[in-house]
């Protein structure tokens, strides 16, 4: 049964602390996204990865920054928390499949909540 | 600006009602439209368009691709309180994921 995991699904932090939020997945995916959702915007790309040390800005980019040091995990990274942060965050994965498979594979969401 | 725009935004049917859902899509470099249901979790995979005009079909649920109009619907019939969700629609444009705003519906007994 394929799986993304996420560190956290509910967490609350303070203005102006450093958070990290973490993705795992077990399908062996090149490439890796997170998303925040917010309610009538829809899911919003922030980063993604196609490969390891790899990473793309997404639509939203700025506060964030990521990681991606092995092939299976993805980190998000607000380097300095700010209210208009709080959001539900999702981390997806999709292979790289050159026959046009890209399903994407989310994990069950991080509520993150800045105070 | 690559954009997905998916109407409407809300609607609520009976059981048994059919339902519509559209999503309409300007991007460059189009591979594929996607469309997932979202309950109180994690989006999941419904189905992947990539030609015109071939439906896809998965119980009661179905979907079509017009690449000329670029937009694309999905058909819900003899709708069950069970198909209450916010429905996403995303276009791959070669590896970046643009979702729509998402179309909630609630089926009521």
């Amino acid at each position: 049964d394929v799986k993304v995991t996420q560190s956290s699904r509910y967490l609350v932090k303070r203005t102006g602390e450093k958070v990290f939020l973490e993705c795992v997945q077990d399908m062996d995916h090149e490439n890796m996204f997170w998303y925040r959702q917010d309610p009538g915007l829809g899911l919003r790309l922030i980063y993604f990865s196609y490969d390891v040390k790899m990473k793309e800005k997404g639509d939203i980019p700025e506060g964030y920054s990521v990681s991606r040091e092995k092939k299976e995990r993805f980190s998000l990274i607000l380097e300095s928390a700010s209210t208009n942060q709080t959001s539900m965050y999702l981390c997806a994965s999709s292979p790289l499949d050159g026959r046009g498979n890209n399903e994407q594979f989310f994990g069950p969401g991080t509520r993150l909540t800045v105070l | 600006e690559d954009k997905v725009v998916q109407s409407p935004l809300s609607l609520v049917v009976h059981e048994g009602d059919t339902v519509t859902l559209n999503c309409s899509y300007e991007v460059t470099n189009f591979r594929s439209l996607l469309w997932y249901k979202q309950e109180k979790k994690a989006p999941t995979f419904l189905f992947m368009l990539t030609s015109s005009g071939i439906e896809k079909k998965s119980g009661r649920l179905s979907s079509i691709l017009d690449k000329k109009e670029l937009f694309s619907i999905l058909n819900i019939t003899a709708t069950q309180t069970g198909d209450s969700a916010v429905y996403l629609c995303a276009v791959d444009s070669w590896g970046k994921f643009q979702f729509g705003a998402g179309t909630q519906v609630v089926v009521t007994p």
